[in-house]
């Protein structure tokens, strides 16, 4: 079954630093997309970051980059210069594809305070 | 382009009652989804559609939660008759097959 773990209910960090989120995943699949949501409390889901599992190069966005490992089924977020804005849950998602269905399996996700 | 639109944003209902979420996908996108947020489950997919066709029901939790996709442009979740166990945050999202977009949530509390 393909399950999605983060291990860490709750971080903080201090505005302007760096934090990371850890996110592992397990799947029997080699092709497949990750995906990294933010939730404030206006509960909206924002997309964060997309990684597809062929690709070999880290996706980035802006201050948000992730570390993909394939072989160790390891896709955590790193935030550098952290704002109070980034304050909120994130979920780590995988993409399942499997007999003509897609569903997104999401982990228990991390909340993140940021300390001014 | 607006996003994904739901309402109502709140539903307060009494237990029994029928209550039904309404679903507006980004124009052009071909999936939508049901999902359910809860603290105890986390976010769960209830229902997939594929071309206004349901593909995967196989998360709708029991009779009494039924999903329509009567065109591209809306799609219903309906509960009847509603239960205190089926408050919940339910989002909307549709994809085009990369990305997915969510809507706002709908909180429903039964009481």
């Amino acid at each position: 079954a393909q399950t999605v773990t983060q291990s860490q209910p709750e971080m903080s960090v201090q505005e302007a630093e760096t934090v990371t989120l850890s996110c592992t995943y397990d799947t029997s699949e080699s092709d497949y997309y990750l995906f990294w949501y933010k939730q404030p409390p206006s509960r909206q889901m924002i997309l964060v970051i997309r990684q597809e599992a062929y690709k070999q190069q880290n996706a980035t966005e802006n201050r948000f980059s992730v570390n993909f490992q394939k072989a160790a089924k390891s896709f955590s977020l790193k935030i550098s210069d952290s704002q109070l804005g980034d304050a909120a849950m994130y979920f780590c998602a995988y993409r399942r594809t499997q007999g003509g269905s897609e569903k997104l399996v999401f982990g228990k996700g991390t909340k993140l305070t940021v300390n001014p | 382009d607006a996003g994904v639109i739901q309402s109502p944003r709140h539903e307060v209902t009494e237990m029994g009652q029928e209550v039904t979420l309404r679903c507006k996908p980004i124009s052009g996108h071909n999936s939508l989804f049901w999902y359910r947020q809860t603290m105890m489950r986390g976010l769960e997919l209830l229902i997939y559609f594929n071309n206004n066709v349901p593909i995967d029901d196989s998360g709708m939790p029991e009779d009494r939660f039924s999903a329509k996709m009567p065109n591209a442009s809306f799609s219903t979740l309906k509960i009847q008759p509603s239960e205190p166990r089926d408050s919940a945050v339910y989002f909307c999202a549709s994809s085009s097959g990369e990305g997915y977009t969510f809507g706002s949530g709908t909180r429903l509390t039964v009481v």
